[in-house]
């Protein structure tokens, strides 16, 4: 069964780099059929798409937050990563990755959550 | 980009149908047939419920439904029960690699 297990802090200091890592069990992350994505969800509001990675190393993200974020995949370990640059308080939210359907476009299992809150 | 457009709240009593609807642009939900709908239940991850429209994965119960007209994309829950209650997200595939969210809508059992 594939499970997405998160890590990462918890609270980030305004100015600094947000830090997640999604692991990968039950299947590995180096697929055709998939890729891998991030997802977040500010307190009080909707899910925000952040960005998808194909194994390979291909990365689409989202325009609103291309100038800040990277995502990257350690297919040894066979897990992905996220990283979001110079946050402020808006990037307060709960972020999950999830897996994506590369043909349908739709993520059909999600890591459990991490809270980040962004404060000094 | 803007994020898809679906009623904040939706409501029914047990038993009863509730249709939500994803209202996007002829670039996204009109354009292509990559919608999917999201069940996320507070405290726990989304959870996949409708995939390509009308599509729902196994496990799924057909109480649950998809259609779609024109820009609008629609979830409809039938013989609505107690456990449905829930925030519901619609995504569409946007082109060149890019999805988009709407922006939840809460719904309540009465």
């Amino acid at each position: 069964q594939l499970q997405l297990q998160q890590s990462g802090p918890g609270l980030v200091k305004p100015s600094e780099t947000l830090s997640l890592t999604c692991h990968v069990s039950g299947d590995p992350i180096s697929t055709n059929k998939y890729y891998w994505g991030w997802i977040r969800q500010p307190p009080g509001k909707g899910l925000e798409w952040i960005g998808n990675l194909f194994y390979g190393g291909s990365t689409y993200l989202n325009p609103s937050l291309k100038s800040r974020v990277t995502i990257s995949v350690d297919t040894s370990k066979n897990q992905f990563s996220l990283k979001v640059r110079s946050v402020t308080a808006a990037d307060t939210a709960m972020y999950y990755c999830a897996r994506l359907e590369s043909w349908q476009y739709y993520f059909d299992f999600w890591g459990q959550g991490t809270p980040v809150t962004v404060s000094s | 980009q803007s994020a898809l457009t679906q009623p904040p709240s939706a409501s029914g009593s047990p038993g009863q149908s509730v249709t939500i609807s994803c209202t996007g642009t002829s670039s996204d939900v009109g354009r292509y047939s990559s919608v999917s709908w999201y069940q996320h239940h507070p405290g726990k991850a989304p959870k996949l419920i409708i995939y390509e429209l009308t599509q729902r994965p196994s496990g799924v119960p057909d109480r649950f439904s998809g259609s779609k007209s024109g820009n609008t994309a629609s979830l409809t829950v039938s013989g609505l029960q107690a456990e449905d209650e829930a925030d519901f997200y619609c995504s569409s595939y946007a082109g060149n690699n890019t999805l988009l969210f709407g922006g939840g809508t809460k719904l309540t059992v009465l």
